[in-house]
């Protein structure tokens, strides 16, 4: 079992908008904003897409954002692409007791 | 453009010792402001963080892996390295090294470069 749930899918046509939720509990993304996200082509490195919450690394599309509400993370991509299709993993700081904790992740479907 | 490089054998057998390696291109992996770690994805299951190393030798661990896990660093190769002694098939999985960039306590960390992960089966 994943120390953070993800929908293990979600889909969406070109130019809709999608939402991907990361849920933990009140000593991971709860208690600290350092949530990450990470696009993840199989076979290839993952990509850092969001970082503390809702910031953009350089180079990320402004269509990536990022936001937290109590124990829960959401990852919501708009004006879906093509090129968007993957999987998409969250990660949170979990203190000094288990320090990092990831998604179970979620493969985005562009239909 | 900083890159990781896992390298280390694919197939492991039971009871012997994991070996990997991950060499950083592109940057220095004495970087006051990074450490480097090891995450781990058993098939069709989650990313596992392993552990992390500071260019010092700091080392910290997911307490719930079983002992046996070490990670180095070599500041000399530009390279950090894992070790788990005792093996089973459960440690099958793709392993990824990665840098996390900042410290939490000055209020900003995450992982931010990952290499493409190595592919290692424990089998007899």
């Amino acid at each position: 079992q994943s120390a953070l749930t993800q929908p293990a899918s979600v889909s969406g046509s070109p130019g809709q908008s999608i939402t991907i939720s990361c849920t933990g509990t009140s000593s991971d993304v709860g208690n600290y904003n350092f949530v990450s996200w990470y696009q993840h082509h199989p076979g290839k490195a993952p990509k850092l897409m969001i970082y503390d919450v809702s910031k953009r690394p350089s180079g990320v599309s402004n269509r990536i954002s990022g936001s937290k509400s109590g124990n829960t993370a959401s990852l919501t991509i708009s004006g879906l692409q093509a090129e968007d299709e993957a999987d998409y993993y969250c990660c949170s700081h979990a203190g000094n007791s288990l320090f990092w904790v990831f998604g179970g992740g979620t493969k985005l479907t562009v239909l | 453009q900083l890159q990781l490089q896992e390298s280390g054998p694919g197939l492991v057998k039971p009871s012997e010792t994991l070996s990997l390696s991950c060499t950083v291109f592109g940057g220095s992996i004495s970087s006051s402001d990074c450490h480097w770690g090891w995450i781990r994805q058993p098939p069709g299951k989650a990313l596992e963080w392993i552990g992390s190393v500071y260019y010092s030798g700091s080392t910290y661990y997911n307490p719930s892996l079983k002992s046996g896990v070490t990670i180095s660093v070599d500041t000399s190769k530009n390279q950090f390295s894992l070790k788990m002694t005792s093996v089973t098939a459960a440690d099958t999985a793709i392993y990824y090294c990665a840098r996390r960039k900042g410290f939490c306590s000055a209020g900003s960390c995450h992982f931010d470069y990952w290499g493409q992960g190595i592919l290692v089966t424990v089998s007899s």
